[in-house]
């Protein structure tokens, strides 16, 4: 079984540059999360698709941040624009069902560096 | 703030030994997991406990889970030096009795096993 797929693996950009990160979940599971991983920090949920319908987006800041997930399926989640503090690993997950006890799983990251 | 506080925040043992981490929560919750990172990588899921469920063993790890104090342990027996990684608690959070799959993690226990 594929695992959650995440490009780009590392990106550089300056402050106030714009930046869109990729996910692409397991095959056939409904729920995909984004989280935000500051070093030395736990992951800090971003938003939470349930299908193509966002449940959370509660700690998302929304004057620069945004998030889709087409047909239910992919993701991207944008930064426009970066901030100095935008600068951490973020996390792309997915899992079965959230109304179900299962766990997620998790892709590779995508370590984001503002200068 | 954080849902999950883990405890200790770091610890340092010998090839062999066990090694115990805490977690606490605040709210009712559906389950609490346990997930491993190591340097540089995603999130490994390692093991999961229903909030029906008190102990639950996978390998050499046993959760118990105490939701009267709101506290989850994990114990790593005869730990390895592969076993070297930070791990963190993350909570499914239960609101109104709706299960939302809201998973909110904590800071992490960074452990190190010397060989």
């Amino acid at each position: 079984e594929a695992g959650v797929a995440q490009s780009p693996r590392y990106k550089i950009i300056e402050k106030r540059q714009s930046v869109a990160f990729w996910c692409n979940p397991i095959s056939g599971h409904a729920t995909l999360y984004w989280y935000q991983q500051i070093l030395g920090q736990g992951p800090k949920l971003l938003i939470q698709f349930q299908n193509n319908g966002v449940v959370d987006d509660s700690q998302l800041p929304k004057d620069r941040f945004s998030a889709e997930r087409l047909k239910g399926v992919d993701s991207t989640l944008k930064i426009q624009p970066a901030k100095l503090e935008d600068s951490a690993v973020y996390l792309c997950a997915s899992s079965l069902d959230r109304r179900r006890n299962t766990e997620a799983f998790f892709g590779q990251g995508t370590r984001l560096t503002v200068v | 703030s954080q849902q999950g506080e883990e405890d200790p925040q770091a610890l340092s043992i010998q090839e062999g030994e066990n090694a115990t981490m805490n977690c606490s929560y605040k709210t009712s919750i559906n389950n609490l997991q346990w997930y491993r990172q190591n340097s540089g990588r995603g999130l490994v899921h390692l093991i999961l406990i229903r909030s029906n469920e008190r102990e639950k063993h996978s390998g050499r790890l046993r959760v118990t889970l105490d939701t009267s104090k709101k506290s989850s342990s994990l114990l790593i027996t005869a730990s390895r030096a592969a076993d070297t990684a930070s791990y963190f608690c993350a909570t499914d959070i239960n609101a109104g009795g709706t299960s939302y799959g809201k998973l909110t993690f904590g800071q992490g226990t960074i452990l190190t096993v010397h060989p």
